[in-house]
């Protein structure tokens, strides 16, 4: 299948920011989403962008996208502990067989230290 | 809405032993997905259904899988006979097809120990 790849692990310190970076392949990908998941629980939406925009911003959070590149990049401002957990990046699954299933990375643990 | 149910939370069974984790996606959603998640190969999509019809098992690992979903509220994944490699946390996601852009919501999944 497809392929999505992320850096598996990221530390930043309390208040700076944090920038989690993901390649993907499939180039039909009409959307790309942020998934994040605290420990114990299921992945939560936490941000998507449509494959026509090259940039989303949401509160603290920012999205770019490159699609010539096909890198999908999410910033987090001022970045505090309640931050940690793993972030997973994803895309609609572009073979015709796969309807509205997601390819997801293999996450990135991000540690906010104080 | 109390979002998508899962049970159980943990299982812990020996090898050999058959293995049914439940599913209860959100109401009026008609996907549901079942996924597997190892430190290994990280998130794993196993079986997708749509208005209750399996649509794509590519991800299912083996014969010893299977998964059903009769009814638009319940969906199982069974696994018979169980080994240690199938230890994970098995997560259930529904979504509906009527959003533009897809959302997934998932269970708390279930965390299964085979030893």
């Amino acid at each position: 299948g497809e392929d999505v790849e992320q850096s598996l692990f990221l530390s930043v310190r309390e208040g700076d920011s944090s920038v989690i970076n993901c390649t993907y392949t499939d180039s039909s990908s009409t959307y790309l989403y942020w998934y994040k998941q605290e420990p114990g629980a299921g992945l939560q939406l936490l941000t998507y962008i449509f494959s026509n925009m090259d940039m989303k911003q949401d509160q603290r959070l920012t999205v770019l996208l490159n699609k010539k590149d096909k890198h999908l990049s999410l910033r987090i401002a001022d970045t505090q502990t309640g931050d940690s957990a793993i972030y997973f990046c994803a895309e609609i699954g572009g073979n015709s067989n796969s309807g509205y299933a997601l390819n997801f990375g293999k996450g990135t643990s991000l540690l906010v230290t104080p | 809405d109390a979002g998508v149910i899962q049970s159980p939370r943990h299982e812990v069974t020996e090898m050999g032993q058959e293995v049914t984790l439940r599913c209860k996606p959100i109401s009026g959603h008609d996907y549901l997905f079942w996924y597997r998640q190892t430190m290994m190969r990280g998130l794993e999509l196993l079986i997708y259904f749509n208005n209750n019809v399996p649509i794509d098992d590519s991800g299912m690992p083996e014969d010893r899988f299977s998964a059903k979903m009769p009814n638009a509220s319940f969906s199982n994944l069974k696994i018979q006979p169980s080994e240690p490699r199938d230890s994970a946390v098995y997560f259930c996601a529904s979504s509906t097809g009527r959003s533009s852009y897809n959302e997934q919501f998932f269970g708390p999944g279930t965390r299964l120990t085979v030893l």
